[in-house]
């Protein structure tokens, strides 16, 4: 089983809609947990940085971390063609990445169609 | 400014060479990686350097070997190229790798194919 599962899509949606993508992981020590967005050849972009469980929103974005269920999700309102990208869950030990770096999620393709 | 700068963006180049990858850093962070990205997209994580120090090296070939000049620099020699090296390559930094109010910023990537 690896470490974090995420569902690799693609995942499409007409413009406007509420976007869900989710990860669930197996090392319950994990305690920082972040959302990256990904353009076709770039690097990863960090959009949501949250600690334990709980929600943190920013925008149009809201993270949601379920720490006694191992689930992390990320819900995008009113999305955006624009918001067409490959997201990545990421997790780690220490709020800087730890000695091991951050652990990812494969990344899910999303698709907002206008 | 770019924040974490990769060069070159892009290499080709034929099995059984040797190569350098050169990554740079202006935020002024202590601590630099070198992360795999795959055919399936998948990232990983290579090396960690923290102050120019190597504080974790995963279970990479040793074809593979970092150097990092000082704490903004960490480059990447891979030696004797093999057609599974084929991917692209990112480095990222973070203020330090323990305690930050930041996780990690990555660069642009280098894509690296073999022929």
């Amino acid at each position: 089983q690896k470490e974090v599962e995420q569902d690799p899509g693609p995942l499409s949606v007409p413009e406007g809609a509420i976007v869900s993508l989710n990860c669930t992981y197996s090392n319950s020590a994990f305690q920082y947990f972040m959302w990256y967005r990904q353009y076709s050849r770039k690097g990863p972009e960090l959009l949501m940085y949250t600690y334990s469980s709980g929600n943190k929103e920013d925008g149009r974005f809201t993270a949601q971390v379920d720490k006694s269920s191992k689930y992390i999700s990320l819900f995008i309102r009113d999305s955006q063609p624009s918001d067409s990208a490959t997201y990545l869950c990421a997790m780690s030990l220490y709020s800087g990445g730890g000695a091991d770096g951050l652990t990812f999620g494969k990344g899910t393709h999303l698709i907002i169609q206008p | 400014d770019t924040a974490v700068s990769q060069t070159p963006k892009y290499l080709v180049t034929q099995m059984g060479n040797d190569k350098s990858i050169k990554c740079e850093q202006n935020l002024g962070h202590d601590t630099m990686y070198w992360y795999k990205q795959d055919s399936k997209k998948f990232l990983k994580i290579m090396f960690s350097y923290n102050n120019k120090e190597l504080i974790i090296n995963e279970t990479v070939p040793n074809r593979f070997s970092p150097k990092s000049p000082d704490k903004a620099h960490l480059n990447l020699h891979i030696n004797s190229l093999e057609l599974g090296d084929s991917a692209v390559y990112f480095c990222a930094s973070s203020h330090s790798y323990r305690f930050s109010n930041q996780p990690q910023h990555f660069g642009d990537g280098t894509r690296l194919s073999i022929l």
